[in-house]
């Protein structure tokens, strides 16, 4: 157990269907993040979030909406997903600035399929 | 920007056997992460290298830093089955706190 829970740990969607993905975490860290890992391609840094702000959107597309209502909690909605977004989505956090505790903690992941 | 890259991609090695992975980043990184994934799991911190020099070893494995080459190793030492997951290694881009992740290695031991 990290201290960064994510749930559901798994979902089916539909292409039409909307959907949150959730993550929590509990170490007192105030920048948090989504990560997609899809086969055969590296971690990919999807959106950052530094003391509720977001700092960093990758090109993600529209379809893919994050929100941070506070420092300990993350949610990523999803709507009108392709299949080709099927991945396990990872959400970790860390401590700004960094410095000697700059470590990312985990989430367990949410493996998400769409159908 | 940062980019992170790691070879080999994938690693089968016998048990008992030494190995090491390498991490090569694009530009300067404050510091460099390592981290294992088992399969269906999460990432899971093995070392955290902060200066140009720094060892770390826990088990059989070793990780280095060097900056000035921007390249970070991990050794394995003597390799047991157990061992076998995906390694990654990540980069800070300078003055961000961004996590730049490599491509991972994964790692499979046999008897």
């Amino acid at each position: 157990e990290t201290g960064v829970t994510q749930t559901p740990r798994h979902l089916v969607m539909g292409m039409t269907n909307k959907k949150s993905l959730k993550c929590e975490q509990h170490l007192g860290h105030n920048a948090m993040y989504w990560y997609k890992q899809s086969a055969k391609k590296p971690l990919e840094l999807m959106f950052v979030y530094s003391l509720e702000e977001r700092v960093e959107n990758n090109s993600v597309p529209s379809r893919f909406s994050p929100e941070c209502p506070n420092s300990s909690h993350l949610f990523l909605h999803l709507h009108t997903l392709q299949p080709e977004d099927s991945a396990l989505y990872l959400c970790a956090s860390s401590q700004v600035p960094g410095g000697v505790n700059t470590e990312a903690f985990f989430g367990q992941g949410t493996r998400l399929t769409v159908v | 920007e940062l980019k992170v890259e790691q070879n080999p991609l994938f690693l089968s090695m016998q048990e008992g056997k030494n190995y090491t992975i390498y991490c090569n980043y694009s530009t300067t990184s404050d510091r460099l992460y390592w981290y294992r994934q088992d399969p269906g799991k999460s990432l899971e911190s093995l070392f955290v290298l902060l200066s140009n020099g720094a060892v770390k070893q826990e088990g059989r494995l070793m990780a280095s830093l060097d900056t000035k080459a921007r390249l970070s190793t991990l050794h394995i030492t003597a390799a047991v089955h157990d061992l076998s997951a995906t390694y990654f290694c990540a980069g800070v881009s300078y003055n961000t706190d961004k996590l730049i992740f490599g491509t991972g290695t994964r790692l499979q031991v046999f008897p």
